[in-house]
């Protein structure tokens, strides 16, 4: 098992252009958290699903920020119309769905808007 | 408001001393308390979490509910120790989400 993997590792993009960023999570795990982490911070949440259910949203996923578990397997997560306050570094974590399971991370991917 | 506050963001240590990662946090209940770590071009992982109770690579973190802290401790420093350490809580309810500190780099030198 190679752990939680995200793709790409990087993506430069310009002001206005959707971006789309794929996490594969450990195979057995059902839970898959989004976060997003910027230059001297902590990483912040995102989201986070249970299997296919998108269960908790934080107010800092705007309404151009989508993601997306259609079989509870990978994740997309989808910036439309991007901004300068969206480059960061994305990461995805995933975990077992049985009680308080520590999370598992990805390598994340950095973006940076032109 | 949930909260975790890691006042020190660089801690300069020489090899063998002892090291105190400070982590003090504010929450409405009982959380969990995780210790993250990300060591030079890795990614982030676990290092201890408080349920656990246990000693990872020698370092050891006593939840303080008292006081509302997590500290992170090592007798000994080792050069190896030098990356940078987050602090990290989890509400009561399963599968919520981590709130982290902001972190603190911890640089060993011999």
């Amino acid at each position: 098992d190679t752990g939680v993997s995200q793709d790409p590792r990087h993506k430069i993009t310009k002001r206005g252009q959707n971006v789309t960023f794929r996490c594969d999570p450990i195979s057995e795990h059902n839970r898959l958290y989004w976060y997003r982490q910027t230059l001297g911070q902590g990483p912040e949440f995102l989201t986070y699903f249970q299997n296919e259910a998108q269960l908790e949203k934080s107010r800092l996923l705007s309404d151009r920020f989508s993601a997306e578990r259609p079989k509870g397997s990978f994740s997309t997560l989808e910036i439309q119309r991007t901004e300068q306050g969206d480059s960061a570094m994305y990461l995805c974590a995933s975990s077992l769905g049985d009680g308080h399971q520590p999370q598992h991370f990805g390598d994340g991917t950095r973006l940076s808007i032109l | 408001a949930q909260r975790v506050t890691q006042p020190e963001k660089l801690l300069s240590v020489f090899k063998g001393a002892p090291v105190e990662l400070k982590c003090n946090y504010s929450y409405s209940g009982s959380p969990e308390l995780f210790w993250y770590v990300q060591y030079s071009r890795q990614r982030l992982q676990l290092l201890l979490r408080h349920i656990s109770r246990e000693s990872i690579k020698g370092f050891t973190a006593d939840l303080n509910k008292g006081e509302t802290s997590f500290h992170l401790k090592k007798p000994f420093a080792q050069e190896e120790d030098s990356a940078m350490y987050y602090c990290a809580l989890s509400g009561h309810q399963a599968g919520t989400a981590l709130i982290f500190g902001k972190g603190t780099t911890l640089s060993v030198s011999s």
